[in-house]
């Protein structure tokens, strides 16, 4: 089954830009996976899903600070004009027909 | 827009039997894949199963001895059984659900402690 590899951690000013990094295993470098937001103590959020080709489809209401991109195994969570309420866990989700998988997360910090 | 409910004891006696129900509103459970999601106190998420509108169900190999998820049609709901729980098993559940892929909804959760 695929496993996700995400940073443990990260951090950015107010206002600028951070790219968050979520690895596939080899073998499994096209597949799709979802990007989750969990403020502290709130349920997860839906951002987007996000395919091997960099296309992806956000969730509602999603603001258009929020993009995603790939390469190769790699599939990114680009935030610009970083918000104090980005602060927040940031998990990437992949599945295929009977498993589902979650990255570690990666604790995002705003200066 | 689907609308996810959990609810459920939320203490639960060690080597007794977890159980929790997700009432669903805004969309009819005869679609889509609906799932559980535990997340221990400071850890990640941890995917614990899921069954599709037609009863097919998949499981986390590291529980799946322990595992059983249902669905009720008729109260458009579906549940989670966790049998000979231990202390490991306190956490965060939460109920989702996925329409061509992602958990793209989720409930709010509910935390369950395992103690005597």
């Amino acid at each position: 089954q695929p496993v996700l590899t995400q940073s443990s951690s990260a951090s950015a000013s107010l206002g600028s830009s951070v790219k968050l990094t979520c690895t596939l295993t080899s073998g499994h470098s096209t597949y799709i996976i979802a990007w989750h937001q969990q403020q502290p103590g709130k349920a997860p959020r839906y951002l987007m899903k996000l395919e091997g080709s960099g296309s992806y489809n956000k969730g509602s209401g999603l603001p258009d600070r929020f993009s995603g991109s790939s390469s190769g195994a790699d599939r990114y969570l680009t935030i610009v004009n970083l918000q104090f309420e980005d602060e927040a866990d940031y998990y990437c989700e992949t599945w295929d027909s009977n498993t589902r998988v979650f990255g570690e997360g990666t604790k995002l910090t705003v200066l | 827009q689907v609308q996810l409910q959990e609810s459920g004891p939320g203490l639960v006696k060690p080597s007794g039997t977890l159980s929790l129900t997700c009432a669903v509103s805004g969309d009819a459970i005869s679609s889509n894949w609906w799932s559980w999601v535990r997340q221990p106190p400071g850890k990640g998420l941890d995917w614990i199963g899921e069954i599709s509108h037609s009863g097919s169900t998949s499981y986390n190999p590291s529980l799946k001895s322990r595992v059983t998820i249902s669905v009720d049609k008729s109260k458009n709901q579906f549940s989670l059984k966790l049998s000979s729980v231990t202390a490991a098993d306190t956490a965060m559940y939460y109920c989702a659900t996925a329409a061509s892929g992602p958990l793209a909804f989720w409930g709010q959760g509910t935390l369950v402690t395992v103690s005597s």
